[in-house]
């Protein structure tokens, strides 16, 4: 199995700041990669796609990058509403694992 | 609009057998795979596998595979989850999800099912 590793697990970051989560995969996934968004008691909810698209109606200070091995979330200017959980997800091969999430806080 | 609606809470003992769904409406439910996800607090977020309802082709990963059973009713749009003899490290909330085609990501959520196996 393709292991998804991100850094941080936890982040805490003041309203308007810019915050990146990076998402690193053990082996080459080209652009395979998928972010989501999960809040508590809510499912998770696709951000980006293919590494760098973004959703159809996610806000635009939300962007990505990265291919191969190593990818990275931004959020331009965090507003208290992305007080969640992120998610990667390789979508190169089966299974199609999951990062095992940083916990966004809002300080 | 795309919808994902998933049955309803479930509590179960050890060894019972269980089967939940997930009915989409609002696109055409044989052209997407529908996914199943495994969510527990230790283990995060866990890929269990697909069906594409068209064919019923169904891919499992391998850390599900001979646990679970994966299917699709096309006449109903409604895609299947289902063990046969339940554990307790079976309880969690299992969501369902669509993608359209390999490499897609999963593009729409069902609310999740909430399973509670104990004796």
């Amino acid at each position: 199995d393709i292991q998804l590793t991100q850094s941080p697990s936890f982040l805490s970051a003041s309203v308007g700041d810019r915050v990146t989560i990076t998402c690193r995969a053990s082996q080459g996934i080209s652009s395979y990669l998928a972010w989501y968004q999960q809040k508590p008691g809510k499912a998770p909810k696709l951000l980006i796609y293919a590494a760098s698209t973004l959703q159809s109606g996610v806000p635009s200070r939300f962007s990505g990058t990265g291919s191969g091995t190593e990818f990275t979330l931004r959020i331009s200017s965090l507003q208290p509403e992305d007080s969640a959980t992120y998610y990667c997800q390789q979508l190169n091969s089966n299974p199609h694992t999951f990062g095992q999430g940083t916990k966004l806080e809002i300080k | 609009e795309v919808q994902l609606v998933q049955s309803g809470a479930e509590v179960k003992k050890p060894g019972e057998s269980l089967k939940i769904s997930c009915r989409g409406s609002g696109y055409r439910f044989s052209n997407y795979w529908i996914g199943w996800v495994r969510q527990t607090p230790g283990k995060g977020l866990e890929w269990m596998g697909g069906i594409f309802p068209y064919d019923s082709d169904t891919r499992y990963s391998p850390s599900f595979e001979g646990q679970i059973t994966i299917s699709a009713d096309k006449s109903s749009n409604t895609a299947f989850l289902q063990w046969s003899t339940l554990k307790a490290s079976d309880s969690a909330m299992y969501y369902c999800a669509r993608r359209s085609l390999d490499y897609s990501p999963l593009d729409y959520w069902g609310q999740g099912t909430l399973v509670a196996v104990s004796s």
